[in-house]
């Protein structure tokens, strides 16, 4: 079975401070992303990398940006964390154009 | 760019009732689809997907969707829900060839007693 493992379920953090979201996965996939999920929104893509040390922007990347320095860990980094990046964070990984398999889950709360 | 719409925000249903979540893309060219499903505070899980051949595509735990390209929909049903079929469904296509998914907004099926 595919696991894709994020470091925190749950995450508090102050306005201002820089964030990491730590993302593992075991399958040897070449593709890995980072969603955010907001109730009526569904799930926006942040960013993907499709090999190591590559990255492309998805659909919503202000504010963010991404580290892939093995091919197993993707993480997510917010340099001056704000209110409006409070979220539910959810990683994937996935070989080729075929399914994605997610995390649990990281839900972020900035104060 | 493909987009995708779920009608239905918020589907109600009792136990053993059929249950049909509705899902509409745009796109203007050939695409492959997905539903997944999010039980209470866990990812998303594959329930099932269109790729090519048969227009019925049958998932896990009892859910078949039809693709039809005419009206550009994939539709999720299932004949009989049970109580453990409470949780939030996304609809999420996704161009050939591309690594990406666009989802739609998800629908949250709470199924009562």
């Amino acid at each position: 079975d595919v696991k894709v493992t994020q470091s925190s379920r749950y995450l508090v953090k102050r306005t201002g401070e820089k964030v990491f979201l730590e993302c593992v996965q075991d399958m040897d996939h070449e593709n890995m992303f980072w969603y955010r999920q907001d109730p009526g929104l569904g799930l926006r893509l942040i960013y993907f990398s499709y090999d190591v040390k590559m990255k492309e922007k998805g659909d919503i990347p202000e504010g963010y940006s991404v580290s892939r320095e093995k091919k197993e860990r993707f993480s997510l980094i917010l340099e001056s964390a704000s209110t409006n990046q409070t979220s539910m964070y959810l990683c994937a990984s996935s070989f080729s154009t075929d399914t994605q398999y997610f995390g649990p889950g990281t839900r972020l709360t900035v104060l | 760019a493909q987009s995708v719409t779920q009608l239905d925000s918020q589907v109600p249903v009792f136990e053993e009732a059929p249950v049909e979540l509705r899902c509409n893309y745009s796109s203007s060219v050939s695409v492959y689809l997905f539903w997944y499903v999010q039980y209470p505070n866990q990812g998303l899980q594959l329930l099932l997907k269109y790729l090519s051949g048969s227009t019925l595509v049958k998932g896990i735990n009892g859910f078949e969707a039809e693709f039809n390209k005419s009206q550009t929909s994939f539709h999720l049903r299932k004949p009989s829900v049970h109580i453990s079929d409470t949780a939030e469904y996304f609809c999420a296509v996704s161009l050939l060839n591309d690594y990406k998914l666009s989802f739609g907004a998800g629908t949250t099926v709470t199924v009562r007693a």
